[in-house]
């Protein structure tokens, strides 16, 4: 079982520069997400979706796109690139929208932005 | 602000001791408290979950307590281990998942 596989696992980037990470699930979940992982501020939720065709803004999602096409997948788009986006980036997936349940995580893609 | 504060920030224990990490919350409004660990390189996993209409939870070395009126809870691990070794992070959330608020995250070591 693969689970949630995350692209790419590291990346430099300079300002201004555009990627996407990519994020994709074989476990038919319907709620993914992704969040950056900082020094001393835990997980902060960027965006989320319970469904394809529908995403949301999370806690903080300045800077960062998202879409969500097909369940399976579910990449996050950088559009001009910052030194504060710098940090590792997780894609987590849930069965269902529940408060309650697993979170399901990637290994994470790590990023540094010059 | 940070509506989950979790202490402390790095914790070393020697083996076969207990580890304590504690973390409180503001917003009455959480009715869900998970723990997940991180080993390095990868990506947090589920530990321990709790709601609050329990005071404690225990799966096997792991035990969560809940104080709902002092709006705090702990995970104890019993007989701490050297794979035991992780981040771990405290979270709360209420009524959907994208309410979920993640603590700073404890890195425990443990020594042989």
């Amino acid at each position: 079982n693969a689970g949630v596989t995350q692209t790419p696992k590291f990346q430099v980037l300079k300002t201004g520069q555009s990627m996407t990470l990519q994020c994709a699930q074989d476990m038919n979940h319907e709620y993914m997400s992704w969040y950056r992982q900082d020094p001393g501020m835990g997980l902060r939720l960027i965006h989320y979706s319970v469904g394809a065709g529908i995403t949301d803004q999370g806690e903080v999602p300045n800077g960062y796109n998202v879409s969500r096409s097909t369940t399976e997948d579910f990449p996050l788009r950088l559009l001009s690139a910052a030194p504060s986006q710098t940090s590792v980036y997780f894609c987590a997936s849930q069965w269902g929208t529940g408060s309650t349940g697993e979170l399901f995580f990637g290994e994470g893609s790590r990023l540094t932005v010059l | 602000q940070q509506q989950v504060k979790q202490s402390p920030q790095s914790l070393i224990v020697q083996k076969g001791g207990i580890s304590i990490i504690n973390c409180a919350y503001e917003n009455t409004a959480f009715d869900y408290f998970p723990w997940y660990q991180q080993f390095p390189g990868k990506g947090p996993a589920l530990l321990i979950a709790i709601r609050p209409d329990v005071s404690e939870k225990k799966e096997g070395r792991f035990t969560i307590s809940f104080n709902k009126s002092a709006k705090q809870f702990s995970l104890h691990i019993m007989d701490s281990q050297p794979g035991d070794s992780a981040t771990y992070f405290c979270a709360a959330s209420k009524a959907r998942r994208d309410d979920m608020r993640f603590g700073a995250g404890t890195r425990l070591t443990v020594k042989p």
